[in-house]
């Protein structure tokens, strides 16, 4: 079945560092692929997506490619800001149904 | 993009009692949603996926029984636990399934039920 395995946190960075978190993914076919951010206390929000392969997503910053042979959708983005900290969650969509599979999520904290 | 809500946004609760919890799509029809539940610094676990008019497909182990999910219109689903006790006590996210063709989902902001 379909699986994304994102790396585990937390990743504490400073402010401005440069940011990367690992997702691959294990899917048949060909998966739409997405990030979605977590702040505390709330829902989860759309950050960037990508449909096929060798598409980026970018919002705010944050890019991420889907890269079909080495299977992963790597987040990042050049400098964070310490309201970037929240809980990322790398998730695809291969399944009928808009269904979703997500990983496991990745909190960063970003540090002034 | 898409917005969904939740209600309520919180809610504390005796053991024993029924809680219900209502997502609604607010500017477009979803004729699928999604009920989540998130453990304190955990992933999503699928729940059950609802579609308008039909039953809802319970995920492996949750309890059909226990956690109701009634999907009367495109814009309004609603999550019952039943008999509530404190192990019940989560993060509870809806989801709505757009009509695109990205397969993408929408989140409502989270119901958090405390069960005393």
């Amino acid at each position: 079945g379909d699986s994304v395995t994102q790396m585990e946190g937390p990743v504490t960075l400073s402010e401005e560092a440069f940011l990367t978190i690992n997702c691959t993914y294990t899917a048949t076919g060909y998966p739409s692929l997405f990030w979605y951010v977590q702040y505390p206390g709330e829902g989860l929000q759309l950050l960037l997506k990508a449909t096929k392969a060798d598409d980026k997503g970018s919002n705010k910053g944050f890019e991420a490619t889907y890269r079909k042979e080495t299977t992963s959708f790597h987040l990042e983005k050049g400098s964070v800001q310490v309201s970037d900290s929240a809980v990322y969650f790398c998730a695809l969509s291969g399944r009928a149904g808009n269904m979703l599979t997500f990983g496991g999520g990745t909190r960063l904290m970003v540090k002034p | 993009g898409a917005v969904v809500s939740q209600h309520p946004s919180w809610v504390i609760c005796k053991s024993g009692t029924s809680v219900k919890i209502e997502c609604r799509s607010l500017d477009f029809q979803a004729t699928t949603m999604f009920w989540y539940r998130q453990f304190p610094k955990q992933s999503l676990m699928l729940m059950a996926t609802s579609n308008e008019g039909s039953k809802a497909t319970y995920e492996q182990g949750v309890e059909k029984d226990k956690f109701l999910i009634n999907h009367a219109s495109l814009t309004l689903s609603t999550l019952t636990v039943t008999s509530a006790h404190p192990e019940d006590s989560s993060f509870y996210i809806c989801s709505a399934g757009g009509d695109g063709n990205y397969n993408e989902q929408f989140f409502g902001p989270g119901t958090r039920l405390t069960v005393l």
